[in-house]
């Protein structure tokens, strides 16, 4: 099947740094990439819909200037928090889009924000 | 305001018995139903997948069943086995747009030996 990877697996910070999380399709070209956040016990959400090329996506209550969202090829998305905070610890989960219907799930990423 | 939802956190199963794992949406434009599987610190792996123009869908030990007037759909998996033990998310998408997919909040599966 298709991989996706996530690069760093696990991160901790001081409070107001920030952080880049990036996610690569391995074997394949990912026109579209989403970016999930998972608290303790709770559901996937949905924070926002990469483009290649493009402006993301972002869902309503995401703020856009503190998750930068960067899809500069088909293959990489990144993901910056920026000036984190200890509330933004999380696990943060993106996802490939191979074709319709079928999105590949990377192995997520722990924020820590100290 | 969550459109999928899973209302049993937990399902404690005996290795061969059936798991039934339950999932309830809101949302009328819903056309296509995953399941995900899940352990923790990893990513989501893809399970099955309906579209609403099926009422079943079957894959080895796994099959879907979807109940549009209900907006209910249910995992079975039998036999169950313990490395079947995973959190299981159900998820929905409406095909028009992007792919977003809206996740339920998921069922925790037990298979004991």
């Amino acid at each position: 099947g298709a991989v996706v990877s996530q690069h760093p697996s696990r991160v901790i910070c001081k409070s107001g740094t920030s952080v880049k999380i990036e996610c690569r399709s391995l074997d394949f070209q990912a026109t579209t990439m989403f970016w999930y956040r998972q608290f303790p016990k709770k559901s996937l959400m949905l924070m926002a819909t990469s483009n290649e090329g493009s402006k993301a996506t972002y869902e309503q209550g995401v703020e856009k200037d503190k998750f930068l969202i960067n899809h500069a090829s088909l293959t990489l998305s990144t993901l910056t928090v920026t000036s984190a905070h200890p509330e933004d610890s999380s696990f943060y989960i993106c996802s490939a889009e191979l074709r319709q219907d079928e999105q590949f799930f990377g192995p997520g990423t722990r924020l820590t924000v100290l | 305001d969550q459109q999928v939802k899973q209302n049993s956190p937990s399902l404690s199963v005996q290795e061969g018995r059936i798991s039934i794992l339950n999932c309830d949406y809101t949302n009328s434009m819903f056309d296509y139903f995953l399941w995900y599987k899940k352990y923790p610190a990893e990513g989501p792996t893809f399970l099955i997948s309906i579209s609403s123009i099926k009422d079943k869908n079957e894959d080895g030990r796994f099959t879907v069943f979807l109940n549009k007037s209900a907006k209910h759909l249910s995992l079975h998996i039998v036999p169950s086995q313990p490395g079947d033990s995973a959190v299981y998310f159900c998820a929905a998408s409406a095909r028009s747009g992007f792919q977003k997919l809206v996740f339920g909040t998921g069922t925790r599966l037990l298979v004991s030996p």
